[in-house]
């Protein structure tokens, strides 16, 4: 157990449909990282928001969209979804500072499987 | 455009070997390096990372080696052992950025006993 927290793990849904992706950060960690592995492909960073801030955005369509909680919890929204939107999806948390990335990287959850029909 | 590179899809050692797995980078802004290793229904767990000012960083069978006037990093693993197989990303962040790490496309290793 990592300590970041996704779920569910499997989603099956169809086109047309919005689901809603859910982490939680290792304790203590302020920074949530939402990323996307499609089959054959690395992970493509999405979004970062720390302590409740969006701090960067990558290549996130529009049609997602993700808050960070007061309690640090973030949660990834996908909308109108379409077959091409099947992936994996990982959250990932952080230390702050640079001795936590040398320490310990990024702490990835297991992620969330969406299977979009 | 990728700024992150693994051209190597896959890599097969034979057990007690050296492996070694590559990466090339274009951006020469990176500041932190690091690499990730990926079991099938799991989340990337981190190994090793190297600061842009060193050009080695060890720890216990995993060695990264940084070479940056060519822009490549590299993973040895001696020696290398079957539960060593599995889905070796690099990853590289950005001097200053926000934190995000930028991912290549992974290379899979087998280790065969």
């Amino acid at each position: 157990d990592s300590g970041v927290t996704q779920t569910p793990k499997h989603l099956i849904t169809a086109t047309g449909q919005r689901v809603t992706l859910r982490c939680s950060p290792r304790s203590g960690d302020l920074s949530v990282y939402w990323y996307q592995q499609s089959l054959d492909q690395g992970l493509q960073f999405l979004i970062q928001y720390y302590n409740g801030e969006e701090r960067a955005k990558g290549n996130i369509l529009e049609r997602f969209s993700a808050q960070q909680f007061p309690d640090l919890h973030s949660e990834l929204n996908l909308s109108s979804l379409e077959l091409g939107d099947s992936a994996l999806y990982f959250c990932a948390s952080s230390v702050a500072g640079r001795e936590g990335l040398a320490n310990y990287g990024y702490t990835f959850g297991s992620g969330t499987r969406l299977t979009v029909v | 455009d990728q700024q992150v590179k693994q051209n190597s899809p896959s890599l097969s050692v034979q057990e007690g070997r050296i492996s070694i797995l590559n990466c090339d980078y274009t951006n020469s802004m990176f500041d932190y390096f690091l690499w990730y290793k990926k079991y099938p229904a799991e989340g990337p767990t981190f190994l090793i990372s190297i600061s842009s000012i060193k050009d080695k960083n060890e720890d216990g069978r995993f060695t990264v080696f940084l070479n940056k006037s060519a822009k490549h990093l590299s993973l040895h693993i001696v020696p290398s052992q079957p539960g060593d197989s599995a889905v070796y990303f690099c990853a590289a962040r950005g001097w200053g950025s926000q934190g995000n790490l930028i991912f290549g496309k992974g290379t899979k290793l087998s280790v065969k006993p």
